[in-house]
C-alpha cells in the first residue's frame, strides 16, 4: 500500500458523457501514471505527471486528458465517454529513490 | 504493437512445482525489468525487479533469470504455492520518467 486510492471504485455512464477520475496520494511522490487494463494487452499508459502543472502523453492518450494542480492529485477526464473507453483505470506513482512504481486499487469504468 | 512479449498466455502448475513466465522485448535501451502480480480485482502489485547489469535476482521463492543478447527476461516462481494464483506482468522501461511497457499477462493456476 503505497497511499493511493482511486475514486469511484466503480463507475457506469452512457456514451458521450463527460467522466472525471481521480487519484489521491499521501507520500508527495512528484512522478504519477494513469494506466487502463484491458484483456490481452496488460497495462497502457495514458498520461503520466512529473509535477504539478505538468503532465505528457502516454502511448493511448487519444480521448483522454489529465490534470494535476496539486501534488497529491492526479485527475483523468473523458471528455465524451465512448464504449471503447471501457476498461478498468489504474493510477500508480514513482518512488523516486527505489525507482519503483506502485499502483492503486483501479476504477472499473463502463461506458453503455 | 506491443514491445514486451510475454508467454505463455496461462498455466496450470501443481503444488510445489515451478511455475516459468517468459518475456522478450526488442528496444536495447530498457534498462529496468519488474515484474508485478495481480489478484483479482485488486491492482498490480511490485514483485521483483532487475536492471541489466546482473544476470539473475533471488528473492524468497522468486527468481529473475536476464539474458541481455538475447533480450529475454524470465520469472521462476519455485515451490508454488495455490496462494501464487495470479495474473503475473512482466514489464520494462527505458527512461527516468518511469513510463513502464508492460507484457500481456500470465495467469497463473496453482493446484492442490
Amino acid at each position: 500500500d503505497a497511499g493511493i486510492t482511486q475514486s469511484p471504485r466503480h463507475k457506469v455512464t452512457e456514451t458521450g458523457t463527460p467522466v472525471t477520475l481521480r487519484c489521491h496520494q499521501t507520500e508527495n511522490h512528484r512522478y504519477m501514471y494513469w494506466y487502463r487494463q484491458d484483456p490481452g494487452h496488460g497495462l497502457r499508459l495514458i498520461h503520466y505527471s512529473y509535477g504539478v502543472k505538468d503532465t505528457d502523453k502516454g502511448e493511448v492518450s487519444d480521448g483522454y486528458s489529465v490534470s494535476r494542480s496539486k501534488t497529491e492529485d492526479f485527475l483523468l477526464t473523458l471528455e465524451s465517454a465512448t464504449s471503447s473507453q471501457t476498461s478498468v483505470y489504474f493510477c500508480a506513482i514513482l518512488r523516486d529513490r527505489e525507482y519503483e512504481q506502485y499502483f492503486g486499487p483501479g476504477t472499473r469504468l463502463t461506458v453503455t | 504493437q506491443q514491445q514486451v512479449k510475454q508467454s505463455p498466455q496461462s498455466l496450470i502448475v501443481q503444488k510445489g512445482g515451478i511455475s516459468i513466465i517468459n518475456c522478450a522485448y526488442e528496444n536495447t535501451a530498457f534498462d529496468y525489468f519488474p515484474w508485478y502480480q495481480q489478484f483479482p480485482g485488486k491492482g498490480p502489485a511490485l514483485l521483483i525487479a532487475i536492471r541489466p547489469d546482473v544476470s539473475e535476482k533471488k528473492e524468497g521463492r522468486f527468481t529473475i533469470s536476464f539474458n541481455k543478447s538475447a533480450k529475454q527476461f524470465s520469472l521462476h516462481i519455485m515451490d508454488s504455492q495455490p496462494g501464487d494464483s495470479a495474473t503475473y506482468f512482466c514489464a520494462a522501461s527505458t527512461d527516468s520518467w518511469g513510463k513502464l511497457q508492460f507484457g500481456a499477462g500470465t495467469q497463473v493456476v496453482v493446484t492442490p
